[in-house]
């Protein structure tokens, strides 16, 4: 079975800090990677993607991730956050073949004015 | 393009009534995904559909939680009797079922509160 783990619960950050998210997975087969954001009061929204190809995605707001296959790892990245980012974020797997979607626990970040 | 619907945006309810959702997809999408996501988690999967078919309901508690998909198009996932512990956002989302690309695209979610 398939499983994801984000290492960090809550995460706080000053403005013009830069972040980084981690995420690992495990299965052995083909995945998707997902990277979503929750903003406060509002509905999930796909931050970025990886299915194939450059391993270095970058996504919408300035946010990009890598894939390192070797470490099952996909960490979101963003060089310099806004109070804006404030919201939860969540790593997504999905199984290539069967589709099956597993989702972390999410990570709470907050950024100070 | 529209988006996944879904309704009632908010329910309230008392522990032992039962209760309806439904979701409608993204046009041309097969698969259809229901999450419930309580306060402070993570969504977790409950059911997956494929087309009509049912590919994964092992999270889905069945004593209690019962989805369709008879078209294979919308979704009703029902609880009946409802507990306590099933108030959470129940969240529905859709994707296409060939090729690699497994992008889900999600609805607002239906809060529901069990009194």
């Amino acid at each position: 079975a398939q499983s994801v783990s984000q290492h960090n619960h809550h995460v706080i950050l000053s403005e013009a800090a830069s972040l980084e998210l981690g995420c690992n997975y495990s299965y052995g087969g083909t995945v998707n990677l997902f990277w979503y954001v929750q903003y406060p009061g509002q509905h999930l929204q796909l931050l970025l993607k990886y299915f194939s190809g450059d391993p270095l995605v970058k996504g919408i707001k300035g946010f990009e991730a890598e894939f390192i296959k070797s470490k099952f790892s996909f960490n979101l990245r963003k060089p310099s956050v806004q109070w804006s980012d404030t919201a939860e974020y969540f790593c997504v797997i999905i199984v290539t073949n069967a589709g099956k979607s597993t989702f972390g626990d999410g990570t709470t970040l907050t950024v100070k004015p | 393009e529209a988006g996944v619907a879904q309704s009632p945006r908010y329910k309230i309810i008392e522990k032992r009534q039962s209760v309806a959702f439904w979701c409608n997809p993204i046009s041309g999408h097969a698969t259809l995904y229901w999450y419930q996501q309580i306060l402070g988690q993570g969504p977790k999967l409950l059911i997956q559909f494929q087309n009509n078919g049912v590919v994964d309901d092992s999270q889905l508690p069945k004593d209690r939680f019962s989805a369709e998909r008879l078209k294979g198009v919308d979704s009703t996932l029902k609880i009946q009797p409802a507990k306590l512990e099933d108030s959470a956002v129940y969240l529905c989302a859709s994707s296409l079922s060939s090729g690699r690309d497994r992008t889900q695209y999600f609805g607002p979610g239906t809060r529901l509160l069990v009194l």
